[in-house]
């Protein structure tokens, strides 16, 4: 299996713009989950989905944030607009089981807003 | 939520074991006790995780203290590679609950 894959690995976009990120979670796995890390915060848990439904929400920051999962191997994060402040490396990860099992993550998308 | 409390930094040489702390004075019957690291770049990965009893993987051991308020990560022979950060965690098994990171501990291996 490649595991979790993201795209792209990095992205520098001007403050106002789309920025979308993508994510293949693990081919079976049923939870997929976003965080983000800062220096200043870690690593925090934006969203998380299951059986492709959205889950718990709290952790996104704003409006401006909106993830979906459309089907079982495709994710995206959505930030319209972008602002310097959500420069971050947003990881997915997927899991198989809720309560057992450990997730594995991508390798993460390095976002610099300009 | 149930918190851990980790050094902020460890050092080890190596090849030489290493024993990375983790105190969890209030965690709770269905508390399960897991650990991840980071290493420079790359996304957290699963160590291992654990309830009430030790666990070994091929990456390292889980030993729980009786009472349950604590866990050490045992890498047992630390090499270069195993330079990250490590995270210690608690997740609820009844609640739905989910991966929340602290700080961790990042461990520097001297060669």
């Amino acid at each position: 299996d490649a595991g979790v894959i993201q795209s792209p690995r990095h992205e520098v976009t001007e403050m106002g713009q789309e920025v979308t990120l993508r994510c293949k979670p693990i081919s079976g796995h049923d939870y997929l989950f976003w965080y983000r890390q800062t220096m200043m915060r870690g690593l925090e848990l934006l969203i998380y989905f299951n059986n492709n439904v959205p889950i718990d929400d709290s952790g996104m920051p704003e409006d401006r944030f909106s993830a979906k999962m459309p089907n079982a191997s495709f994710s995206t994060l959505k930030i319209q607009p972008s602002e310097p402040r959500d420069s971050a490396v947003y990881f997915c990860a997927s899991s198989l089981y809720w309560n057992t099992g450990g997730y594995t993550f991508g390798s993460g998308t390095r976002l610099t807003v300009v | 939520d149930a918190k851990t409390t980790q050094p902020n930094s460890m050092e080890s040489n190596e090849e030489e074991p290493v024993h990375l702390p983790c105190n969890h004075s209030t965690i709770s019957g269905t508390d399960y006790i897991h650990w991840y690291r980071q290493l420079p770049s790359q996304g957290p990965e699963y160590v291992i995780h654990g309830l009430t009893s030790n666990v070994n993987n091929r990456m390292a051991s889980l030993a729980i203290a009786e009472d349950r308020k604590s866990s050490t990560l045992i890498l047992h022979r630390a090499t270069l590679r195993d330079a990250a950060v490590y995270y210690c965690i608690l997740r609820d098994t009844v609640r739905d609950d989910k991966i929340i990171f602290g700080k961790g501990t990042r461990l520097h291996i001297l060669p």
